[in-house]
């Protein structure tokens, strides 16, 4: 079946820095992708669409500018939370398209823990 | 806009007996459905959908689900629940091009 990995898995970082995650479409093109935020015991909050070779679109409350990304190829979209504030930690977890918007797989996630 | 609910939080089941976690729907149009699940500290995986058809859906590892277009519903189903099925499980809705999903339902099969 289709494999969608996430980079890192976990990653502890302090307050001010910046974090990259990599979403990969391992054996299949995904023209988009996109990332979500779980809180514990708690549903996926969509955070944007992500689209191959044009800007993301962001859902409403998401601060474009805090919350990058870029989709440079058919199999990786990455998003860096910038200048981290222990607000948001969070599980961030990507997504893919296959065949359409009815085929949707999910990667592992990204524990992030900001101090 | 589209949207579905999850009434239970949490639903217990003794292994072996059937289950069932509820979930209603509320759209404009036709609705397209979907069950997944998530362990802890993974991603999703996709059990089912609905997108037209037999009101009764089959899926992975056993499990199905009833669509109910008078009641609006779209219930996971599965006949003998195992302790390994134990896990958090959403219901979304297709919206366009994206999912919106369900608060979740927490699943415990207790041996």
């Amino acid at each position: 079946g289709a494999v969608v990995s996430q980079h890192p898995s976990w990653v502890i970082c302090k307050s001010g820095t910046s974090v990259k995650i990599e979403c990969r479409s391992l054996d299949f093109q995904a023209t988009t992708m996109f990332w979500y935020r779980q809180f514990p015991k708690q549903s996926l909050m969509l955070m944007a669409t992500s689209n191959e070779g044009s800007k993301a679109t962001y859902e409403q409350g998401v601060e474009k500018d805090k919350f990058l990304i870029n989709h440079a190829s058919l199999t990786l979209s990455t998003l860096t939370v910038t200048s981290a504030h222990p607000e948001d930690s969070s599980f961030y977890i990507c997504s893919a398209n296959r065949e359409g918007p009815d085929t949707q797989y999910f990667g592992p996630g990204t524990r992030l823990t900001v101090l | 806009a589209q949207s579905v609910a999850q009434p239970e939080d949490q639903v217990n089941v003794a292994e072996g007996n059937p289950l069932t976690v509820k979930c209603t729907y509320s759209v404009s149009g036709n609705p397209y459905l979907f069950w997944y699940v998530q362990y802890p500290n993974r991603g999703l995986q996709f059990l089912l959908k609905y997108i037209t058809g037999d009101n009764l859906v089959k899926g992975s590892y056993g499990f199905e689900a009833e669509f109910n277009k008078s009641q609006t519903s779209f219930y996971l189903k599965k006949p003998s629940a195992l302790v390994s099925d134990s896990a958090l499980y959403f219901c979304a809705v297709r919206d366009g091009g994206k999912l919106i999903f369900g608060q979740g339902t927490e699943l415990s099969v207790k041996p």
